[in-house]
């Protein structure tokens, strides 16, 4: 059983420029949550998919848009990138309902913006 | 609004020693808890969670914490440090409301020494 997967693993932009960033979640799982870990800290939320909708925002600029798409993955949008915007990207996933169900963590993408 | 206070952003240990993260929370409704591991260049791993019942918790390796409502503290510990135990330690809290998003601490970087 597959657990989360990212793509890609590194990515270099310059200021400015759009990224994607992609996330498969768990097998069952159909919960995708978004975190930025600037170096040295610890992860911040960006936001939450589920059925396809933005559930939950934390603290980030319009710039961060996402998508869920009807297998579950997602993909992490970041426009007009800042020097600021460069850290480990976390893509977690769950499984939605009533109970509280552990969120499951990719290995990341650095992002890189120079 | 929740937040994580992790007293230490360095703590170094004799392998066979008590290990003791501390981990202080703020939130205004009933909290889920919860310690992440992270080797480097990784993604999370979950230690252990508090959710409901039992404040004494055990995890995976051998860590447990305990929840204290009074002290508002969920600290980890383990009885004897072993160097493969040497990484970043991520305390977070969530609510249960909402689809429950977390909130992480700075995170404790932990040394085990020979």
């Amino acid at each position: 059983d597959a657990g989360v997967t990212q793509s890609p693993t590194h990515l270099i932009k310059t200021r400015g420029q759009q990224v994607t960033l992609r996330c498969s979640p768990k097998s069952g799982h159909d919960t995708v949550s978004w975190y930025q870990q600037a170096l040295g800290q610890g992860p911040q939320f960006i936001f939450q998919y589920y059925e396809e909708e933005e559930r939950q925002r934390g603290n980030f600029p319009d710039r961060f848009s996402g998508h869920q798409f009807p297998n579950y993955s997602s993909e992490l949008n970041v426009n007009a990138l800042l020097l600021g915007d460069s850290a480990l990207y976390l893509c977690a996933s769950s499984r939605g309902g009533g109970s509280y169900n552990e969120q499951f963590f990719g290995p990341g993408t650095r992002l890189t913006v120079l | 609004a929740q937040s994580v206070t992790q007293l230490g952003s360095h703590v170094s240990v004799s392998e066979g020693a008590l290990v003791l993260l501390r981990c202080n929370y703020s939130s205004s409704v009933p909290p889920y808890l919860f310690w992440y591991v992270q080797y480097p260049n990784q993604g999370l791993q979950l230690l252990l969670k508090y959710t409901t019942g039992a404040t004494l918790v055990k995890g995976i390796n051998g860590f447990e914490a305990e929840f204290k409502k009074s002290e508002t503290s969920f600290h980890l510990t383990k009885p004897s440090a072993h160097m493969s135990d040497a990484a970043e330690y991520f305390c977070a809290v969530s609510s249960d409301t909402g689809r429950r998003a977390l909130t992480f601490g700075s995170g404790t970087r932990l040394q085990v020494q020979p």
